[in-house]
């Protein structure tokens, strides 16, 4: 089974810095998953990688599959982008995957 | 891009009733689904592999006839938890694999709360 460990687990930042959070796993994957976890609960995904670096407007995701290591990074951070971030990977068992326990990031304004 | 739909989003019921939450594949035909579920604080966790036209795959320690699954069709799985108890109380939410079979799309989770 696939352990998929974040950091940090709790996150504040200022209005404007740049946040990096990390993600490391101890199987080899094809592709890994970023999601954000709204305070209601649903989740929206971000990215789906398996390799490089994927960018979505102030977000961008990186892979080094040798290391078994990904980053998200949110530039000019806002308020609104107060959020919990998940990484997930395949292996969680009959193919599902296996989930971080998640940053809590709060930006203040 | 491909969407996944999960109904309720929300459910209270009362101790021993059986709630059913569903979920659909709306632009793609999905023959992998999994339900997870997440206690407070805590993350996602894999409860079972639903796959159209058998049975679901259970992860250890899920009681198979407390949370049956259904994928009749390659666009629907339903999960029905029978006689809930406040502790079955969580947020339940359902993935569909993409036509890569790489992708992975969520619903938007169920938050069910049993009194």
């Amino acid at each position: 089974k696939n352990e998929v460990e974040q950091s940090p687990q709790n996150l504040t930042a200022q209005e404007g810095e740049f946040i990096t959070i990390n993600c490391s796993y101890s199987v080899g994957i094809s592709a890994l998953h970023w999601l954000q976890q709204h305070p209601g609960g649903g989740i929206v995904s971000l990215f789906m990688l398996s390799s490089g670096k994927k960018k979505h407007g102030r977000l961008i995701a990186t892979i080094n599959i040798q290391e078994k290591h990904s980053s998200l990074h949110i530039t000019a951070s806002h308020p609104r982008d107060s959020a919990v971030y998940i990484c997930a990977a395949p292996g969680g068992g009959a193919d599902g995957l296996t989930f971080g326990k998640g940053t809590h990031l709060i930006i203040q304004p | 891009g491909a969407v996944v739909s999960q109904h309720p989003s929300r459910v209270i019921c009362k101790s021993g009733t059986s709630v059913k939450i569903e979920c659909r594949s709306l632009d793609f035909q999905a023959t992998t689904m999994f339900w997870y579920r997440q206690f407070p604080k805590k993350s996602l966790m894999l409860m079972a592999t639903s796959n159209e036209g058998s049975k679901a795959t259970y992860e250890q320690g899920v009681e198979k006839d407390k949370f049956l699954i259904n994928h009749a069709s390659l666009t629907l799985s339903t999960l029905t938890v029978t006689s809930a108890h406040p502790e079955d109380s969580s947020f339940y939410i359902c993935s569909a694999e993409g036509p890569s079979n790489t992708e992975a799309f969520f619903g938007q989770g169920t938050r069910l709360t049993v009194v």
